[in-house]
């Protein structure tokens, strides 16, 4: 296993267009999220899927952002009519379920997708 | 406001030097991370630490855990260059299995 992957590792779009970011977490993990960071500052969770079913969803991500996990397997995040302050680094992780529910043994990382929204 | 208060937000030392970041919440976790990352790329794990007033060692870095599980620190003793990053630390509550990340440390340690 190569780890977590995710494509593209930078996209430059127009404001107004369509993107969309996909991550191939690590095969044993059932667990996967997407974070985002802007410079200066630590990742903000965005949402997380336990398998194929998402289970939380954070404020920040409006009704322009979109997540699936179609198969438990990869995960897509679209971002429609995208808007200049939408530019950041976008992280994704996976991890195994520890017991009781706690994820004790922590996120593994790809290295992110960079938007810049022109 | 960030759940994770992290200090200080930078920190410059020479190589040799022992350095101590800080990782602080009103809140109370049941387990917490320590994370590094370097430009351009996401962020690895150090540690996880689940028990108040733990100690772990990894190597010339020391992590401990408060003994309320609200906040945690960082010791690099005799840092060299390749400890150059950003130092974050996560908090998980509740079990749930989501982590939040303080704003993070950025560490420089010149030759």
């Amino acid at each position: 296993d190569t780890g977590v992957s995710q494509d593209p590792r930078h996209k430059i779009t127009k404001r107004g267009q369509n993107v969309t970011f996909r991550c191939d977490p690590i095969s044993e993990h059932n667990r996967l999220y997407w974070y985002r960071q802007t410079l200066g500052q630590g990742p903000e969770f965005l949402t997380y899927f336990q398998n194929e079913a998402q289970l939380e969803k954070s404020r920040l991500l409006s009704d322009r952002f979109s997540a699936e996990r179609p198969k438990g397997s990869f995960s897509t995040l679209e971002i429609q009519r995208t808007e200049q302050g939408d530019s950041a680094m976008y992280l994704c992780a996976s991890s195994s379920q520890g017991t009781g529910g706690s994820t004790n043994y922590g996120y593994t990382f790809g290295s992110g997708t960079r938007l810049t929204v022109v | 406001t960030q759940l994770l208060e992290q200090s200080p937000q930078f920190l410059s030392i020479q190589e040799g030097e022992n350095l101590t970041v800080y990782c602080n919440s009103s809140s109370v976790f049941s387990s917490l991370q320590w994370y590094r990352q370097e430009p351009g790329e996401g962020p690895v794990l150090l540690v996880t630490v689940v028990t108040g007033g733990e100690v772990k060692k990894l190597k010339r870095l020391t992590f401990q855990f408060g003994d309320a599980r609200k906040d945690s620190s960082l010791h690099i003793t005799a840092a060299q260059p390749g400890d150059t990053g950003l130092y974050l630390c996560a908090g998980e509550r509740h079990s749930w299995g989501k982590f939040q990340f303080g704003a993070g440390t950025q560490v420089v340690v010149t030759p």
